[in-house]
């Protein structure tokens, strides 16, 4: 099976930087993916980590350990806008079924 | 390109009913998958369509149904609904495996 951990909440200020955690236990996997989801909308797609390491696009940043189960998303210059659920996710061996964790609500203040 | 179109946005059903919901992928998408979202359970994978064939299934029972056509386009089927299926689902299509999915819109299911 798959377990996946994350923050319920966290709240920042605007320009300021925020990192979401991620930690999983997983039988099989095909990457670990982010989403951002606002409220109200679907979620919408914001990086994808397959190998160990840092992957940059942007203001938004993802980082994987797969020996140690674990992932981040760095997200920098915070914007207003920026307020949503951020979704961590872990693909299977095969196919596109994504296991998701609950999600971590992140609210940026003026 | 449009994006992955769901209907009904909006549904209300009474229990024991079933229920048809519909998704069209993103043009050149052969996968579609489905997901149920509720706040106590979160984002939940339901099953996974391929060139019309099922090739990931999650733990739901067997009241949630689905099939795919030759034109990539989706239906998922819930039998005899219960008050507990009352949830978000969202479609979600990839062009690949890679598991970078697009999702609609979503249809939300009210079950009194």
């Amino acid at each position: 099976g798959q377990n996946i951990d994350q923050p319920t909440e966290m709240t920042a200020t605007e320009g300021a930087i925020v990192q979401i955690n991620c930690t999983y236990q997983t039988s099989g996997f095909n990457g670990l993916f982010w989403y951002q989801q606002h409220a109200g909308e679907a979620p919408t797609f914001l990086s994808y980590n397959v190998l160990d390491g840092l992957e940059e696009k942007g203001r938004f940043s993802s980082f994987l350990s797969r020996s140690k189960g674990y992932s981040y998303l760095l997200l920098k210059e915070l914007q207003m806008k920026d307020s949503a659920s951020y979704l961590c996710a872990v693909g299977k061996a095969a196919g596109n079924k994504l296991t998701f964790g609950g999600g971590t609500r992140v609210l940026v203040k003026p | 390109k449009a994006g992955v179109t769901q209907t009904p946005r909006y549904l209300i059903k009474t229990r024991g009913q079933q229920v048809t919901l519909s998704c069209s992928p993103i043009s050149g998408h052969r996968s579609v998958s489905w997901y149920q979202q509720t706040p106590g359970q979160g984002l939940q994978f339901l099953f996974e369509y391929f060139s019309e064939t099922q090739r990931n299934k999650g733990n739901f029972p067997g009241r949630f149904s689905g099939r795919q056509f030759s034109n990539s386009r989706s239906e998922m089927n819930v039998s005899t609904l219960e008050l507990g299926d009352s949830a978000l689902y969202l479609c979600a299509s990839s062009w690949d495996s890679r598991g970078e999915q697009y999702f609609g819109p979503g249809t939300r299911l009210t079950v009194t």
